[in-house]
């Protein structure tokens, strides 16, 4: 059981290019997000999709595209890569669901290894 | 103001200390929280969920949570130098969203 997989782990882009980060879950969850983290901070949502078919905007959208393929791949897109982007970007997933009571459990969101980003 | 605010740190204690972390957030519809664990260079993990007012416990770990006054704290007994990383507190807002803290960084001294 792999849990989130992500591609890549490392990547260093120039400034202009372009790129698409992978993030896949084989524990049947509804919900997917993408995070990214910068040194000493918290992590910041740029997208999430609650559900196979919708996405939306987290804190941090400017810049990012999403598209969930199907239930199990959420991918991320850097149209023009800029240095401000460069950070450590995580994807994560949970169940979903209701979020009170003994149905809790469901938001729990499990995280991949991430993915190391430097634009030059 | 932040939605979710955590107390600066580094917070450094004794082994066998108790370390107390603590979170406030500022949107009222948050049911749920979360305690993640993240070492460094690592991804995070989860160790306490808590959603009622009170206390919960989990082995040498306590959630308070007091939605009154917005406030969930994390205290971490026997302090070990394997607990020795940062600790993010996650409101859940009513929309399905987690909220994270910047963190608490904690390191436990032999």
């Amino acid at each position: 059981n792999a849990g989130v997989t992500q591609t890549p782990k490392f990547q260093v882009l120039k400034t202009g290019q372009s790129m698409t980060l992978q993030c896949a879950q084989d524990m049947n969850h509804n919900s997917m997000y993408w995070y990214r983290q910068d040194p000493g901070m918290g992590l910041r949502l740029i997208y999430y999709s609650a559900s196979e078919g919708t996405t939306d905007k987290g804190e941090v959208p400017n810049g990012y595209n999403v598209s969930r393929l199907n239930k199990r791949e959420f991918s991320l897109r850097l149209e023009s890569a800029a240095p401000s982007q460069t950070s450590v970007y995580f994807c994560a997933s949970s169940e979903g669901g209701l979020a009170g009571g003994g149905q809790v459990a469901k938001n729990i969101q499990y995280f991949g290894a991430g993915t190391r980003l430097s634009v030059l | 103001q932040k939605e979710v605010e955590q107390n600066s740190g580094p917070l450094s204690v004794p082994e066998g200390a108790i370390a107390s972390l603590n979170c406030t957030y500022s949107d009222r519809g948050s049911q749920s929280f979360f305690w993640y664990r993240q070492y460094s260079g690592k991804s995070p993990e989860l160790i306490m969920f808590i959603y009622s007012n009170g206390d919960k416990e989990d082995g040498r770990f306590t959630a308070q949570l007091n939605k009154a006054s917005q406030y969930v704290s994390l205290l971490i007994r026997d302090s070990q130098p394997s607990d020795s990383a940062t600790y993010l507190c996650a409101p859940r807002g009513p929309a399905g969203k987690s909220t994270f803290g910047d963190g608490t960084t904690l390191t436990v001294k032999p």
